[in-house]
């Protein structure tokens, strides 16, 4: 059993919907990661959060440490956030455990 | 030129060739990473470099040997592969070891043939 897991793992949304992506982890952690992968590879941080709640445009992310569980929400969706999103946790000493990634397809 | 930068972006080589992949970060930073990308896998931590020093190696097959001749610099050195290795490699760098923010370049495609 991978120590991150996601969920769902392909999600098809209309363009303005509400989007929510979950993430389950079974380790104690100093960090969550947040991170979007497009087509062609290359992959960009979203956020790191290891308390609470965080905001970046329309992008919402927040954990629930006594739960062990976080969630990535993408308000008023649009075509450009199709891309793949990763949840990943790490521990001190350079310990670095990813999810499987939530493939997003936003149709116009 | 800014962030994280891979070279090639593309690599096809048979089984005994050997071969060299580039990572430069121009983020200041002083940790760098190596991971492999495989179809349908999470992504897995091969090599981390803090401050030039391996601190990680997490039982990668000797035919991957990295090097990391400076901070800014960070090498993946392949030799006699199997098609099994086929993936996407991605260099990352971040400030510090975890649990900094890591910043990642547009990774290598290797195809093992």
């Amino acid at each position: 059993k991978n120590e991150v897991e996601q969920s769902p793992q392909n999600l098809t949304a209309q363009e303005g919907e509400f989007i929510t992506i979950n993430c389950s982890y079974s380790v104690g952690i100093s960090a969550l990661h947040w991170l979007q992968q497009h087509p062609g590879g290359g992959i960009v941080s979203l956020f790191m959060l290891s308390s609470g709640k965080k905001k970046h445009g329309r992008l919402i992310a927040t954990i629930n440490i006594q739960e062990k569980h976080s969630s990535l929400h993408i308000t008023a969706s649009h075509p450009r956030d199709s891309a793949v999103y990763i949840c990943a946790v790490s521990r001190i000493g350079n310990q670095f455990y990813f999810g499987t990634g939530t493939s997003l397809t936003v149709i116009p | 030129e800014t962030g994280v930068t891979q070279t090639p972006r593309h690599l096809v080589m048979g089984m005994t060739n050997k071969k060299s992949l580039k990572c430069e970060q121009h983020l200041g930073h002083n940790a760098m990473y190596w991971y492999k990308q495989s179809a349908k896998k999470p992504l897995e931590l091969m090599f981390v470099y803090n401050f030039k020093e391996q601190t990680e190696n997490n039982s990668v097959p000797s035919r991957f040997s990295p090097e990391c001749p400076n901070s800014s610099h960070l090498f993946l050195h392949l030799h006699t592969l199997q098609p099994e290795d086929s993936a996407l490699y991605l260099c990352a760098s971040s400030q510090g070891p975890a649990p900094y923010e890591q910043y990642f370049g547009p990774g290598t495609r290797l195809t093992v043939t």
